[in-house]
């Protein structure tokens, strides 16, 4: 399975950009890169998926080098709702023998105001 | 849509007792996950159910089992539970791969059991 490193945590202000970059080494041909947002006593909650280059949605962006072996998620001008726990995670998006996800450790945002 | 329900999302619980947490996932979804979160191992993969099939599993004790209904609602079993049971029990559920979907999971709130 491949294992992700993450910084344990960050701090940022209101209004900033926060990059979160999370180590994948051995990720496999097949693997997809995800990132979810986690608060308190809630489940996870995706946040975007990525193959290679860069993906953009509402919330965040993604960027992946071309050898894959690294992540980052950015999250544009942060507010206090964006403290969580975030959490990058690779896995198995084709075939039938699904391999489980592994979650790392997540990093820990805390957002000042 | 709704979303993915976990029922109950509070459980007390006494050593040497047995539990059983309900999951009802996405209506279409037909895999149902299962994860346990500690404050000390994070999230772990618990094992995995399609078609009323466990389709993959993770490190953990036979006290842990599951099973899926055909109405792809699942059911988590631990018996003979132990302190370090107390976690916060959360289930996911997705659509499967057709050659276009990918591996986005949907979570449920969790259930919070305490073992004392």
């Amino acid at each position: 399975l491949a294992k992700t490193t993450q910084p344990i945590s960050m701090d940022s202000y209101e209004g900033q950009e926060v990059n979160i970059t999370c180590s994948h080494n051995n990720i496999a041909t097949n693997d997809y890169i995800t990132w979810y947002q986690q608060f308190p006593s809630q489940g996870p909650r995706f946040i975007i998926q990525g193959y290679k280059t860069k993906v953009t949605n509402e919330v965040a962006s993604l960027f992946i080098p071309a050898d894959r072996k690294s992540s980052t998620l950015s999250l544009p001008r942060v507010s206090l709702s964006d403290t969580a726990v975030y959490y990058c995670l690779v896995g198995d998006g084709f075939g039938t023998g699904r391999r489980a996800l592994t979650f790392g450790s997540g990093t820990r945002l805390q957002v000042q105001p | 849509k709704a979303g993915v329900t976990q029922t109950p999302r509070y459980l007390i619980k006494t050593r040497g007792q047995q539990v059983t947490l309900s999951c009802s996932p996405i209506s279409g979804h037909r895999s149902v996950s299962w994860y346990q979160q500690t404050p000390g191992q994070g999230l772990q993969f618990l094992f995995e159910y399609f078609s009323e099939t466990q389709r993959n599993k993770g490190n953990f004790p036979g006290r842990f089992s599951g099973r899926q209904f055909s109405n792809s609602r699942s059911e988590m079993n631990v018996s003979t539970l132990e302190l370090g049971d107390s976690a916060l029990y959360l289930c996911a559920s997705r659509g499967d791969w057709k050659g276009t979907s990918t591996d986005t999971q949907y979570f449920g709130p969790g259930t919070r059991l305490t073992v004392l």
